[in-house]
C-alpha cells in the first residue's frame, strides 16, 4: 500500500507571498494529482503529473520520480488560494484508485 | 463546473436505514469512482467502475455496494447504516481508465443519527 505524506499539515501566510506544499510517496506510481477544497466541500482536479512540471496561471506543480517527491507551488498568493491541498497518488501495476495525503490547510491573509 | 452531478446534496438517516446516492459522470466519460471523505479517515477510494463493469474495489464496506448502467450514471448503496458512515460522499468520472484526468462531483453530505 502506498503512504502518502504531505507537509506541512497548516500554513498560514500574507498575501503575494510564495508557496510551497510539499508530497512524499512510497512506492512506484503511475500518476500524481494535485487536488483543492474549498471550505464548501467541493474538491477541484489543478494537475495530473506523471513527470516534470506543469503550470496553470499562478500554480505550479513539479514532480520527481526517483524522488518520489512532488511540490505545489503558489506564486503571489491571494485570499482566494486559502483552501485544503491535497496530493494523491495512482499506484502501477494497474491499480486504478487513488491513495490520499492528509491534506495541507492554507490560509492566506490579507 | 465539472460536469459530475451528484444527487441528493445532503442526506439525514437513522441508523439501521439504507440510502441510494446517485452520480451523473461528465459527458463523454465511461469511469466512475466513489470516494469518501470523514473526519478521522480523510479521503479514501471506495469502488471504480468503467463501461459498467467494476474495475477495482478499495476500502469499500461489505454493508456498501455500487453499479453503473448503461446510461454511465452510478448509484452507491449504502446499507445498515452506523454513525461512523456519517461522512461526504464524492463521485468522481475520467474519460478512462488509467490516466487521464478526474473531475469530481460536488458531494453528498450523508448524515447519520
Amino acid at each position: 500500500k502506498n503512504e502518502v505524506e504531505q507537509s506541512p499539515q497548516n500554513l498560514t501566510a500574507q498575501e503575494g507571498e510564495f508557496i510551497t506544499i510539499n508530497c512524499s510517496y512510497s512506492v512506484g506510481i503511475s500518476a500524481l494529482h494535485w487536488l483543492q477544497q474549498h471550505p464548501g466541500g467541493g474538491i477541484v482536479s489543478l494537475f495530473m503529473l506523471s513527470s516534470g512540471k506543469k503550470k496553470h496561471g499562478r500554480l505550479i506543480a513539479t514532480i520527481n520520480i526517483q524522488e518520489k517527491h512532488s511540490s505545489l507551488h503558489i506564486t503571489a498568493s491571494h485570499p482566494r488560494d486559502s483552501a485544503v491541498y491535497i496530493c494523491a497518488v495512482r499506484s502501477g501495476g494497474g491499480a486504478d484508485g487513488l491513495t490520499f495525503g492528509k491534506g495541507t490547510h492554507l490560509i492566506i491573509q490579507p | 463546473d465539472s460536469g459530475v452531478t451528484q444527487t441528493p446534496k445532503h442526506l439525514i438517516t437513522a441508523t439501521g436505514q439504507r440510502v441510494t446516492l446517485r452520480c451523473s459522470p461528465r459527458s463523454g466519460d465511461l469511469s466512475v469512482y466513489w470516494y469518501q471523505q470523514s473526519l478521522d479517515q480523510g479521503l479514501q477510494f471506495l469502488i471504480q467502475y468503467y463501461n459498467g463493469e467494476e474495475r477495482a474495489k478499495g476500502n469499500i464496506l461489505e454493508r456498501f455496494s455500487a453499479q453503473q448502467f448503461p446510461d454511465l450514471h452510478s448509484e452507491l448503496n449504502l446499507s445498515s447504516l452506523e454513525l461512523g458512515d456519517s461522512a461526504l460522499y464524492f463521485c468522481a468520472s475520467s474519460l478512462q481508465t488509467g490516466v487521464s484526468p478526474l473531475h469530481f462531483g460536488n458531494g453528498t453530505r450523508l448524515t447519520v443519527t
